[in-house]
């Protein structure tokens, strides 16, 4: 596609159901970065896939977090038993490669709301 | 791991003035430095980068420098104008370790006073 496009844009859910979110990249992309903004702070890093290698899940916060990608394009974020402190703006992002110099395109987000 | 610090974290300039925002990382063997804008409710774009093998690099009113000595990076906007107001974030990358995530600034949120 034209952009990284994620879904839902928003999305509310009560505290302890299972939610998932998803990332379309830019095609050709091969890498692939989840990130979270809570509100008026900075963006952290949450997991980030390279390709058919081992995915880079140091920054996922809890177990109850996850996250997939199929076939090398799609990913998906699963976030089990949701929390209120997991109410945030989730980032996703892609590049032609995980390589030092290649800036980031980022969706426009999907803002969760837990209460 | 990577830590980058960023500062101020509010700054307002009239119009026409000069912007100025510092960054300051702790991992020596980064080598990018990418800088975002992040309008208020939009995504985070990509406005200029700067590899470590450069000292200072300019597009128009935006100019990032980097002193690798020191581990610290700048973004400068001159002659700034209103539709400049946003959040903006630096970040590092580029560990031998191969994780080539981006480590954030905590963000600067600039206005710019017409």
């Amino acid at each position: 596609g034209a952009g990284v496009s994620q879904s839902p844009s928003n999305k509310v859910t009560e505290k302890g159901k299972d939610v998932e979110l998803r990332c379309d990249p830019i095609s050709g992309h091969t890498a692939l970065y989840w990130y979270r903004q809570s509100l008026g702070q900075g963006l952290e890093f949450l997991i980030y896939f390279q390709g058919n290698s081992a995915p880079d899940k140091s920054g996922l916060p809890s177990d109850r977090f996850s996250a997939e990608r199929t076939g090398g394009s799609v990913s998906t974020l699963t976030i089990q038993r949701t929390q209120q402190e997991d109410s945030a703006v989730y980032l996703c992002a892609s590049s032609w490669r995980a390589a030092a110099n290649y800036g980031y395109t980022f969706g426009s987000g999907t803002r969760l709301t837990v209460v | 791991g990577e830590n980058v610090e960023q500062h101020p974290s509010t700054l307002s300039v009239q119009e026409g003035d000069s912007a100025v925002i510092k960054c300051t990382y702790s991992d020596s063997a980064s080598n990018y430095f990418p800088w975002y804008k992040q309008e208020l409710g939009k995504r985070p774009q990509l406005i200029i980068d700067i590899r470590s093998n450069v000292g200072e690099k300019k597009d128009q009113r935006i100019a990032v420098t980097l002193n690798k000595t020191a581990k610290h990076f700048s973004l400068h906007i001159t002659e700034t104008q209103p539709e400049d107001s946003a959040v903006y974030f630096c970040a590092a990358s580029g560990a031998p370790t191969g994780t080539y995530k981006y480590i954030f600034g905590t963000g600067t949120r600039l206005k710019v006073l017409a």
